[in-house]
């Protein structure tokens, strides 16, 4: 089975505070994602990450910014947290079904969840 | 730009009843690929189909059973004789070839009372 794992459930942060979540998978996938989910607006995607020390920008990556140094493990960090990110954060991976055409519409797997609450 | 609406915020139904989830979705790409996923009260978020645009065909599992209509742009969700650990906010998602991002619609949330 796929198994992503987050490192905190709950969260609780000051304002200003340099914010750190990280996310590990262990099944060898190339594609990481990090989404926030609120009321009313789903899921949006921050950032993902296609390989090693590659990113790019998802919906809303503003304050925001990301770390993939091993294929495992995809960081998110709020370099000065603030009250409007206040928010449950997934993360999720993926490895692309390669056919002749490139990859073609991954499952992507998710992590349980962070639910970050800055005050 | 893709898009995918699920007009139903909220579904109570009581439990053995069929339910219906029904998800809408807007593309240009010929080639896309749909997904539902399940997000109990705990929050992690279960994959439980993905469907590529040239397979039309109905699919069950067990209780669970999908409706793709692609002259509808419609992939819809029944599960049949609900039970209370169906209660749940599902989403449906698409993506289209090559492309890495999911769209998600906004979620049904689902209460199945005993």
């Amino acid at each position: 089975d796929v198994k992503v794992t987050q490192s905190s459930r709950y969260l609780v942060k000051r304002t200003g505070e340099k914010v750190f979540l990280e996310c590990v998978q262990d099944m060898d996938h190339e594609n990481m994602f990090w989404y926030r989910q609120d009321p009313g607006l789903g899921l949006r995607l921050i950032y993902f990450s296609y390989d090693v020390k590659m990113k790019e920008k998802g919906d809303i990556p503003e304050g925001y910014s990301v770390s993939r140094e091993k294929k495992e493990r995809f960081s998110l960090i709020l370099e000065s947290a603030s009250t409007n990110q206040t928010s449950m954060y997934l993360c999720a991976s993926s490895t692309p079904y390669l056919t002749g055409e490139g990859a073609q519409g991954d499952t992507q797997y998710f992590g349980p969840g962070t639910r970050l609450t800055v005050l | 730009a893709q898009k995918v609406t699920q007009a139903q915020t909220e579904i109570s139904v009581v439990e053995k009843e069929d339910v219906t989830l029904d998800c809408v979705y807007e593309t240009r790409d010929t080639t896309y690929y749909l997904f539902w996923y399940k997000q109990p009260p705990s929050g992690e978020l279960v994959f439980l189909i993905r469907r590529n645009s040239f397979d039309e065909q109905n699919e069950i599992s067990g209780r669970y059973s999908w409706n793709f209509q692609k002259s509808t742009s419609s992939f819809n969700f029944t599960i049949t004789a609900s039970q209370v650990v169906d209660s749940a906010v599902y989403f449906c998602a698409l993506t289209g070839a090559g492309s890495y991002q999911l769209t998600f619609g906004k979620g049904t949330k689902l209460s199945v009372i005993p």
